[in-house]
């Protein structure tokens, strides 16, 4: 079992829906939670990051832990064509010099 | 603020040459580096961290490695390519002065071995 699982899609949408994309991980021990955003052939860029529990607003996008799961979430509100691209999650544990990365979840949001 | 720069980006290489990328970050001291490769549709592997000058510890057994001979420069080398190196490799920074465990990441070199 991998430590962090997550749905690759591809995920396609018209625009203007909320998408929501997900990862589970098994490691309890997991306190940061980062959302990625990577288009193509770009490197992946820091979206929302989150401490231990909790939600966490930034304009459309939304990142939710519940760490009772092991679950976390990035909900994306009145999705745009720009949105378009690989979301990758990714976790550590408080102090660890490495982040656990999902396998990216590859969203298309069509006019 | 902090950039990190990665050349060259695009390389194609034949089978058996040797390889080197550079990364270089702009704007903190001391940063945690990092060497990933992502395979086409895969997701990120980590190949190389570091935590200082000299300091390189290495993720995944192949022939590849790295060298940091300074503070803000990151090298990934090879004295022969193979095929399965083919790749996009990234690498990325993170700072000790947040409180925080974010890797910000380079532009990236699309990497082909033929």
């Amino acid at each position: 079992q991998k430590e962090v699982e997550q749905d690759p899609g591809p995920l396609s949408v018209p625009e203007g829906a909320i998408v929501s994309l997900n990862c589970t991980y098994s490691n309890s021990a997991f306190q940061y939670f980062m959302w990625y955003r990577q288009y193509s052939r770009k490197g992946p860029e820091l979206l929302m990051y989150t401490y231990s529990s909790g939600n966490k607003e930034d304009g459309r996008f939304t990142a939710q832990v519940d760490k009772s799961s092991k679950y976390i979430s990035l909900f994306i509100r009145d999705s745009q064509p720009s949105d378009s691209a690989t979301y990758l999650c990714a976790m550590s544990v408080s102090g660890y010099n490495k982040l656990i990365f999902g396998a990216g979840t590859r969203l298309a949001v069509h006019p | 603020s902090q950039t990190i720069h990665q050349w060259p980006a695009t390389l194609v290489q034949p089978v058996g040459s040797p390889l080197s990328l550079e990364c270089t970050v702009e704007g903190t001291s001391n940063p945690n580096l990092y060497w990933y490769r992502q395979a086409a549709g895969r997701g990120l592997q980590l190949l190389f961290y570091s935590v200082g000058i000299g300091q390189i510890s290495s993720e995944v057994p192949q022939n590849l490695s790295a060298s940091r001979p300074q503070d803000r420069q990151f090298i990934l080398s090879s004295k022969k390519l193979l095929l399965s190196d083919s790749g996009f490799y990234l690498c990325a920074w993170k700072s000790w002065a947040r409180n925080t465990d974010t890797q910000y990441f380079g532009p990236g070199t699309r990497l082909t071995v033929l």
